[in-house]
Order: structure tokens, then C-alpha cells, then sequence
């Protein structure tokens, strides 16, 4: 299947800091990409999705200043968590799949952020 | 809103013992399902789906059947191999094709020589 590679894997950042976190589509283009959250022993939760070139759309209760999604070429997205805090310390991951040719979504591989 | 219920782990099996993982969901409208499978140090991995009631799903000695009835998506496979150990994710998209996901809580699975 497709790649998806995500960037960092692992993080550990001090509180009131800024992480970036990639999302790279290797070998197709990524009309669109959906990043999530997993906090330990829930779901995946979904923060917003992005189409390239536009806005990301947030879901409810996803706070868009503070995770600030940047979808500006058909290969890469990037999540930039802000001021961060010991409670955004979570499981991210994002996903990509080409919209037009209706394919399903693939998956990075995660990044585990810490914050201190 | 749309949810899924999945058993929790982790589930701890021999090798060559059968395997299920339940899967139960609530949905508006007729969703799409699917078993995702991450393995360690990996991104999910689509693993099979189903599209319509009765639809079974199968891929590398998995199957899910998709029970409109019992609103379920059960994961069985009849002999486990180490290499399967993996965490399990049921998901439902009520949406057309793969567009939005709604993911259970996932299943770690462990398999024992």
C-alpha cells in the first residue's frame, strides 16, 4: 500500500513551547489528510481534517489556535501544537488519502508527545 | 452519535488458538466497517472492510462479518501466529468511502510460541 510517513515518532518538548509534527504521502497525492489524537486506552480521536490548499476543518472542542494545521502542498501537512502543556501529552496521528481517486486512508506511524 | 465498541485487551493467546475480537457499533444511516491493525512502530494498516449487511470481509486468515441484526463486526481468525500481534482497531464511516473514521479503543493482541 502507499506510505505514509509521519515525523517525529517521539517528542519531548517543555511546557509553553511549540512542536511540529509532519505528515509526509510518499508516493501519492494527499488531497486530503485527517489528523487524530489517542489519549491511553481510548479511540482515536478525530481533530480536524484538512484539504490542500484550504482551511483544516477542526471538530468540536478542538481548540484551531492552538493546534494549527498547515495542508500547503499535495505531499505535506503539518500539525503545530502551541504554548504547549502537560494535558496536550498525547498519541497524534495523521492520515492521507487521495480523494479523487476515491482511495482509502493511510496511516503515519504516530508521534507520542511528551510535554514536561 | 456514531460509536464503537470494541473488547478491551489485552488478549492473550497461544499460537495456532482461534481468535475473535467483538466489535459492536451505533450508527445513523448504513455505515461502512472496518478492522484496522497497528503493528509496533508502525501506522495503522487497513486489514479488511465490508460495505453492506452480510458482507463478510477477509484478509490474511481474518474475516468480519458485517451483522446488521446485532449491529456487529466481530474479528476471528482461526489459528493466531506470533507475527499477529498487533493492536486491533473496528471502525465505522457513515460517510462515502473512507472519508471520516469513527474508531473504537483497540485491541492489543498478544500470541505466545
Amino acid at each position: 500500500g502507499a506510505v505514509v510517513s509521519q515525523h517525529p515518532s517521539r517528542v519531548i518538548c517543555k511546557s509553553g513551547t511549540s512542536v511540529k509534527i509532519e505528515c509526509r504521502s510518499l508516493d501519492f497525492q494527499a488531497t486530503t489528510m485527517f489528523w487524530y489524537r489517542q489519549f491511553p486506552k481510548q479511540s482515536l480521536m478525530l481533530m480536524a481534517t484538512s484539504n490542500e490548499g484550504s482551511k483544516a476543518t477542526y471538530e468540536q472542542g478542538v481548540e484551531k489556535d492552538k493546534f494549527l494545521i498547515n495542508h500547503a502542498s499535495l505531499t505535506l501537512s503539518t500539525l503545530t501544537v502551541t504554548s504547549a502543556h502537560p494535558e496536550d501529552s498525547s498519541f497524534y496521528i495523521c492520515s492521507a488519502r487521495d480523494r479523487a481517486a476515491n482511495t482509502e486512508a493511510f496511516f503515519g506511524q504516530g508521534t507520542r508527545l511528551t510535554v514536561v | 452519535g456514531d460509536s464503537v465498541t470494541q473488547m478491551e485487551g489485552p488478549v492473550t493467546l497461544s499460537e495456532e488458538a482461534f481468535l475473535t475480537i467483538n466489535c459492536t457499533y451505533t450508527a445513523t444511516g448504513y455505515p461502512s466497517l472496518f478492522w484496522y491493525v497497528q503493528y509496533p512502530g508502525e501506522g495503522l494498516q487497513l486489514l479488511l472492510k465490508a460495505t453492506k449487511a452480510d458482507d463478510k470481509g477477509s484478509n490474511k486468515g481474518f474475516e468480519a462479518t458485517y451483522r446488521k441484526e446485532t449491529t456487529s463486526f466481530h474479528l476471528e481468525k482461526g489459528s493466531v501466529q506470533v507475527s499477529d500481534s498487533a493492536v486491533y482497531f473496528c471502525a465505522l464511516s457513515v460517510n462515502s468511502g473512507y472519508s471520516t473514521l469513527t474508531f473504537g479503543k483497540g485491541t492489543m493482541l498478544l500470541v505466545s510460541p
